[in-house]
């Protein structure tokens, strides 16, 4: 079971938006530790999408935003792609004894 | 830019160790933590530990507290996990991933990932 829960699977018509939640508790988001965003295609290494909550890295395109609020945060995708068909994950710092560096358990995106 | 490149896939049998590497270039090695994150076959990333590349300084999940070990070699510019007493649970890819600042943050690059595969 994951620390910050996220929804098995999310889809959308090219063109659509979707939003992709993560849910934490006071021990990791609540407690104000930033939220980090990856993409991570089939058969290869994340990619880092959103740092600091909200921040894109260079060459991410700004279709993809995040946001954080209490205990939750969440990654949105506007104009869906074919191309952004892939596995995200959310992760955070938790100061429980989880250990520390928590992930969520991942969200499909599937392109209709 | 920056390169993190790892070993090979590895098959061990239950109650062997394995050792992963994973050789850093193209920034200071030494000013940026490495993380081990692991992925077992369609499940989730799993954090497994991170090194203070500068110090040595180790601190480690405690789903795995006990059975892992990181460790580094600054003059290789390269980290080093090591697993023991594998189970067929550690059926995994295993991630190197280096951190964007000196603490605990985000991994802003990984490495290409490591099969290893615990097998009778």
């Amino acid at each position: 079971q994951s620390v910050l829960t996220q929804p098995p699977s999310v889809s959308g018509a090219p063109g659509q938006r979707v939003t992709i939640s993560c849910t934490g508790s006071s021990s990791n988001i609540g407690a104000g530790y930033d939220v980090h965003w990856y993409q991570q295609l089939p058969g290869t290494a994340p990619k880092l999408l959103i740092y600091g909550n909200s921040n894109r890295p260079s060459g991410v395109p700004d279709r993809l935003s995040g946001s954080r609020s209490a205990t939750s945060a969440s990654l949105a995708i506007t104009g869906l792609q074919a191309e952004d068909e892939a596995d995200y994950y959310c992760q955070s710092y938790d100061s429980s004894l989880s250990g520390f560096v928590v992930f969520g358990g991942g969200t499909k995106v599937t392109v209709l | 830019q920056v390169q993190l490149v790892q070993s090979g896939a590895e098959v061990k049998k239950p109650g062997a160790s394995v050792k992963v590497s994973c050789k850093a270039s193209g920034y200071t090695f030494t000013t940026y933590p490495i993380h081990w994150v692991r992925q077992a076959p369609g499940q989730r990333l799993q954090w497994m530990g991170w090194i203070n590349t500068g110090n040595g300084n180790t601190q480690y999940s405690q789903n795995f507290q006990g059975r892992v070990t990181i460790t580094r070699d600054t003059f290789a510019t390269t980290a080093y996990m090591e697993l023991s007493r594998l189970i067929s649970e550690d059926t995994a890819t295993y991630y190197c991933a280096r951190d964007a600042t000196t603490g605990i943050n985000w991994f802003e690059s990984w490495g290409q990932g490591t099969l290893v595969t615990v097998s009778s």
